[in-house]
Protein backbone atom coordinates (compact mmCIF):
# COMPACT_ATOMS: atom_id res chain seq x y z
CA UNK A 1 0.00 0.00 0.00
CA UNK A 2 0.75 3.51 -0.37
CA UNK A 3 3.37 5.16 2.49
CA UNK A 4 3.44 8.11 4.60
CA UNK A 5 6.33 9.32 6.31
CA UNK A 6 7.05 11.96 9.38
CA UNK A 7 9.55 13.12 10.55
CA UNK A 8 10.92 13.90 13.12
CA UNK A 9 9.30 10.82 15.00
CA UNK A 10 9.91 12.52 18.31
CA UNK A 11 11.16 16.13 19.55
CA UNK A 12 11.96 17.74 22.56
CA UNK A 13 11.77 21.66 22.61
CA UNK A 14 11.85 24.44 24.97
CA UNK A 15 8.73 26.43 25.38
CA UNK A 16 8.90 29.52 23.42
CA UNK A 17 10.65 27.60 19.67
CA UNK A 18 9.12 26.29 17.04
CA UNK A 19 8.91 23.16 15.62
CA UNK A 20 8.45 21.87 12.03
CA UNK A 21 6.95 18.49 11.41
CA UNK A 22 7.09 16.83 7.84
CA UNK A 23 4.43 14.60 5.98
CA UNK A 24 5.85 13.12 2.89
CA UNK A 25 3.88 10.78 0.58
CA UNK A 26 6.99 8.49 -0.10
CA UNK A 27 4.90 6.63 -3.25
CA UNK A 28 2.24 8.58 -4.61
CA UNK A 29 1.28 12.59 -4.72
CA UNK A 30 -1.16 14.04 -2.05
CA UNK A 31 -3.12 17.10 -3.51
CA UNK A 32 -4.32 16.82 -0.14
CA UNK A 33 -3.23 15.81 3.57
CA UNK A 34 -4.59 15.89 7.13
CA UNK A 35 -2.93 16.96 10.18
CA UNK A 36 -4.90 15.44 13.59
CA UNK A 37 -3.44 16.18 16.85
CA UNK A 38 -3.91 13.37 19.89
CA UNK A 39 -4.02 14.40 23.55
CA UNK A 40 -3.49 11.25 26.17
CA UNK A 41 -6.50 8.96 26.40
CA UNK A 42 -8.37 11.21 23.54
CA UNK A 43 -9.45 10.75 20.25
CA UNK A 44 -7.50 12.03 16.80
CA UNK A 45 -8.54 15.27 16.50
CA UNK A 46 -8.43 16.96 12.84
CA UNK A 47 -6.73 20.15 13.27
CA UNK A 48 -6.20 21.29 9.53
CA UNK A 49 -6.39 20.58 5.80
CA UNK A 50 -3.59 21.36 3.90
CA UNK A 51 -4.03 21.86 0.27
CA UNK A 52 -1.21 21.57 -2.42
CA UNK A 53 -1.15 25.46 -3.56
CA UNK A 54 -3.38 26.93 -1.46
CA UNK A 55 -4.13 28.21 1.83
CA UNK A 56 -4.92 25.50 4.46
CA UNK A 57 -8.34 24.92 6.43
CA UNK A 58 -8.20 25.12 9.57
CA UNK A 59 -10.83 23.38 12.30
CA UNK A 60 -12.88 25.96 14.58
CA UNK A 61 -10.38 26.66 18.02
CA UNK A 62 -7.16 25.52 16.16
CA UNK A 63 -5.17 28.98 15.37
CA UNK A 64 -4.04 29.19 11.84
CA UNK A 65 -0.86 31.87 12.97
CA UNK A 66 0.28 28.99 15.42
CA UNK A 67 0.30 25.98 13.72
CA UNK A 68 1.40 27.40 10.00
CA UNK A 69 0.73 24.56 7.44
CA UNK A 70 2.80 24.59 4.01
CA UNK A 71 1.79 21.88 1.51
CA UNK A 72 4.43 23.57 -1.54
CA UNK A 73 4.46 19.97 -3.64
CA UNK A 74 2.38 16.99 -3.89
CA UNK A 75 4.50 14.91 -1.90
CA UNK A 76 5.10 17.08 1.06
CA UNK A 77 3.15 18.78 3.67
CA UNK A 78 4.69 20.68 6.59
CA UNK A 79 2.98 21.87 10.02
CA UNK A 80 5.10 23.88 11.94
CA UNK A 81 4.05 24.44 15.71
CA UNK A 82 5.20 28.55 16.58
CA UNK A 83 6.44 29.58 20.08
CA UNK A 84 5.72 26.50 21.44
CA UNK A 85 4.30 26.30 25.05
CA UNK A 86 3.63 22.60 27.32
CA UNK A 87 -0.59 22.77 26.35
CA UNK A 88 0.98 21.76 22.84
CA UNK A 89 2.91 18.79 23.87
CA UNK A 90 0.99 15.52 21.70
CA UNK A 91 0.95 13.51 19.02
CA UNK A 92 0.44 15.05 15.41
CA UNK A 93 -0.54 12.32 12.66
CA UNK A 94 -0.64 13.24 9.11
CA UNK A 95 -2.50 11.37 7.04
CA UNK A 96 -3.45 11.70 2.95
CA UNK A 97 -6.56 9.60 1.39
CA UNK A 98 -6.27 7.42 -1.60
CA UNK A 99 -8.68 6.01 -3.57
CA UNK A 100 -11.64 6.08 -2.23
CA UNK A 101 -12.28 5.65 1.58
CA UNK A 102 -8.58 4.57 1.69
CA UNK A 103 -6.59 6.61 3.93
CA UNK A 104 -2.75 6.24 4.43
CA UNK A 105 -1.47 7.48 7.76
CA UNK A 106 2.18 8.60 8.47
CA UNK A 107 3.65 7.10 12.23
CA UNK A 108 3.08 10.37 14.21
CA UNK A 109 5.52 13.17 15.52
CA UNK A 110 5.53 12.96 19.77
CA UNK A 111 6.39 16.78 20.74
CA UNK A 112 7.08 17.08 24.29
CA UNK A 113 7.90 21.00 25.28
CA UNK A 114 9.35 21.65 28.04
CA UNK B 1 -23.40 15.29 20.84
CA UNK B 2 -20.17 13.87 20.51
CA UNK B 3 -19.93 13.00 16.07
CA UNK B 4 -18.63 9.33 17.51
CA UNK B 5 -18.99 7.55 20.65
CA UNK B 6 -17.56 4.53 22.05
CA UNK B 7 -18.06 2.11 24.83
CA UNK B 8 -15.50 4.18 27.79
CA UNK B 9 -14.14 0.61 28.90
CA UNK B 10 -10.97 -0.51 29.74
CA UNK B 11 -12.07 -4.13 28.52
CA UNK B 12 -10.10 -7.12 30.93
CA UNK B 13 -10.35 -10.15 29.32
CA UNK B 14 -8.41 -13.56 29.29
CA UNK B 15 -7.02 -15.18 26.46
CA UNK B 16 -9.82 -17.08 24.73
CA UNK B 17 -12.86 -14.52 25.67
CA UNK B 18 -14.97 -13.17 23.22
CA UNK B 19 -15.33 -9.49 23.64
CA UNK B 20 -17.41 -6.71 21.30
CA UNK B 21 -17.45 -3.47 21.00
CA UNK B 22 -20.13 -0.75 20.38
CA UNK B 23 -19.96 2.43 18.68
CA UNK B 24 -22.87 4.98 17.81
CA UNK B 25 -22.53 8.23 15.00
CA UNK B 26 -24.09 11.06 14.71
CA UNK B 27 -24.49 12.05 11.16
CA UNK B 28 -26.99 9.60 9.71
CA UNK B 29 -24.93 10.88 5.88
CA UNK B 30 -21.75 9.61 6.57
CA UNK B 31 -20.48 7.33 4.25
CA UNK B 32 -17.93 4.70 5.08
CA UNK B 33 -17.40 3.16 8.43
CA UNK B 34 -14.17 1.40 9.94
CA UNK B 35 -12.56 -0.27 13.04
CA UNK B 36 -8.84 0.68 13.10
CA UNK B 37 -6.43 -0.62 15.72
CA UNK B 38 -3.51 1.91 17.39
CA UNK B 39 -1.34 0.06 19.91
CA UNK B 40 0.81 2.54 22.04
CA UNK B 41 2.24 5.15 21.03
CA UNK B 42 2.09 4.30 17.78
CA UNK B 43 -0.42 5.50 14.19
CA UNK B 44 -4.05 4.04 14.24
CA UNK B 45 -3.84 1.17 11.78
CA UNK B 46 -6.84 0.06 9.45
CA UNK B 47 -8.43 -3.24 11.16
CA UNK B 48 -11.17 -3.67 8.77
CA UNK B 49 -13.97 -1.88 6.67
CA UNK B 50 -17.46 -2.40 7.89
CA UNK B 51 -20.65 -3.42 5.83
CA UNK B 52 -24.18 -3.14 6.64
CA UNK B 53 -24.44 -6.96 5.63
CA UNK B 54 -21.49 -7.43 8.00
CA UNK B 55 -17.91 -8.49 6.92
CA UNK B 56 -16.17 -11.11 9.11
CA UNK B 57 -11.96 -11.86 8.61
CA UNK B 58 -10.40 -14.45 10.85
CA UNK B 59 -11.72 -13.76 14.54
CA UNK B 60 -13.25 -10.52 14.12
CA UNK B 61 -16.72 -9.29 12.78
CA UNK B 62 -18.01 -5.98 12.35
CA UNK B 63 -21.52 -4.83 11.61
CA UNK B 64 -23.78 -1.86 10.49
CA UNK B 65 -26.62 -0.86 11.44
CA UNK B 66 -27.19 2.32 9.96
CA UNK B 67 -31.06 2.84 11.05
CA UNK B 68 -29.68 2.81 14.76
CA UNK B 69 -26.53 4.41 13.29
CA UNK B 70 -24.91 1.98 14.68
CA UNK B 71 -21.30 -0.14 14.90
CA UNK B 72 -20.28 -3.05 16.32
CA UNK B 73 -17.04 -5.25 16.24
CA UNK B 74 -16.22 -8.87 18.00
CA UNK B 75 -13.39 -10.25 18.96
CA UNK B 76 -13.47 -14.33 18.93
CA UNK B 77 -10.41 -16.14 21.01
CA UNK B 78 -9.28 -13.10 21.96
CA UNK B 79 -5.13 -13.67 21.76
CA UNK B 80 -2.71 -11.37 24.16
CA UNK B 81 -1.54 -9.44 21.03
CA UNK B 82 -5.42 -8.20 20.09
CA UNK B 83 -4.25 -5.85 23.34
CA UNK B 84 -4.71 -2.30 21.75
CA UNK B 85 -7.16 0.23 21.56
CA UNK B 86 -10.01 0.32 19.29
CA UNK B 87 -10.80 3.28 17.47
CA UNK B 88 -14.76 3.26 15.98
CA UNK B 89 -14.24 5.61 12.59
CA UNK B 90 -16.21 7.07 10.44
CA UNK B 91 -15.91 9.36 7.21
CA UNK B 92 -18.26 11.10 6.07
CA UNK B 93 -17.33 11.06 2.44
CA UNK B 94 -14.67 9.80 0.07
CA UNK B 95 -11.62 11.81 0.19
CA UNK B 96 -12.39 13.77 3.54
CA UNK B 97 -10.91 13.57 6.92
CA UNK B 98 -11.75 10.86 9.05
CA UNK B 99 -13.72 10.85 12.54
CA UNK B 100 -12.65 9.49 15.04
CA UNK B 101 -13.70 8.02 18.23
CA UNK B 102 -12.25 7.98 21.69
CA UNK B 103 -11.37 4.18 21.22
CA UNK B 104 -11.84 1.38 23.75
CA UNK B 105 -9.18 0.06 25.01
CA UNK B 106 -8.45 -3.96 25.49
CA UNK B 107 -6.42 -5.79 27.45
CA UNK B 108 -6.10 -9.65 27.09
CA UNK B 109 -4.09 -11.34 29.71
CA UNK B 110 -2.67 -15.19 30.28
Amino acid sequence: GAVVSQHPSWVICKSGTSVKIECRSLDFQATTMFWYRQFPKQSLMLMATSNEGSKATYEQGVEKDKFLINHASLTLSTLTVTSAHPEDSSFYICSAPGHLYEQYFGPGTRLTVT
Amino acid sequence: RKEVEQDPGPFNVPEGATVAFNCTYSNSASQSFFWYRQDCRKEPKLLMSVYSSGNEDGRFTAQLNRASQYISLLIRDSKLSDSATYLCVVNPQAGTALIFGKGTTLSVSS
